[in-house]
């Protein structure tokens, strides 16, 4: 199957810093990409949609201003964590979706601690 | 609008005996579905999909999935557990692309397999 690879696989910052996050799908070119999130010992929670060349459709309850998105090429989709709260701290998962088949492919997740 | 119940927080299993991981779904929709499995600290991966075609889907791995509209099921079962099948598994409806729709996913809350020697 397709590969999609995240980085970095791990993160802690401090409180009130930001962080990004890279998602790339690297053998084919992914016109929407997803960001997800995961709780500890839950289920992944679907924070937006990530369109290339337009804005991210964010999800219920996701504050767009908090999680940045940016998906510049077709390879390539960011989430940034502004200003960053331990309650942030979580595992962030992407998936590309291969416009042929529609599957979509998932990274490996990035842990991120907020200190 | 999709949703999916998984109906079992925790199964646990012995090694050799059959899994049956159970899989409720509503969707206004023909609807895709999927079962994921998800090792600690890994990402997803795919076991098997549905989408419109044969009910019995056949996946990875010794799994496979019937499809049953009647009741609105796409339980997940292996034969015979293995130890390295210990995992998380997560049923998964989605929409069909196009019309509107996205074809995002929405997850079910997970279902934690246990398989004891």
């Amino acid at each position: 199957g397709a590969v999609v690879s995240q980085h970095p696989s791990r993160v802690i910052c401090k409180s009130g810093t930001s962080v990004k996050i890279e998602c790339r799908s690297l053998d084919f070119q992914a016109t929407t990409m997803f960001w997800y999130r995961q709780f500890p010992k839950k289920s992944l929670m679907l924070m937006a949609t990530s369109n290339e060349g337009s804005k991210a459709t964010y999800e219920q309850g996701v504050e767009k201003d908090k999680f940045l998105i940016n998906h510049a090429s077709l390879t390539l989709s960011t989430l940034t964590v502004t200003s960053a709260h331990p309650e942030d701290s979580s595992f962030y998962i992407c998936s590309a979706r291969d416009p042929w088949t529609y599957e979509q492919y998932f990274g490996p997740g990035t842990r991120l601690t907020v200190t | 609008a999709q949703s999916v119940t998984q109906l079992d927080s925790h199964v646990s299993v012995s090694e050799g005996t059959p899994v049956l991981l159970r899989c409720n779904y509503s969707s206004s929709y023909s609807p895709s579905l999927f079962w994921y499995v998800q090792h600690p600290n890994k990402g997803l991966q795919l076991l098997l999909k549905y989408t419109s075609a044969a009910t019995l889907v056949k996946g990875i791995n010794g799994f496979e999935a019937e499809f049953k509209k009647s009741e609105t099921s796409f339980h997940l079962t292996k034969p015979s557990a293995h130890m390295s099948d210990a995992a998380e598994y997560f049923c998964v409806v989605s929409d069909p692309v196009g019309s509107g729709n996205t074809g995002k996913l929405i997850f079910g809350q997970g279902t934690t397999l246990q398989v004891k020697p």
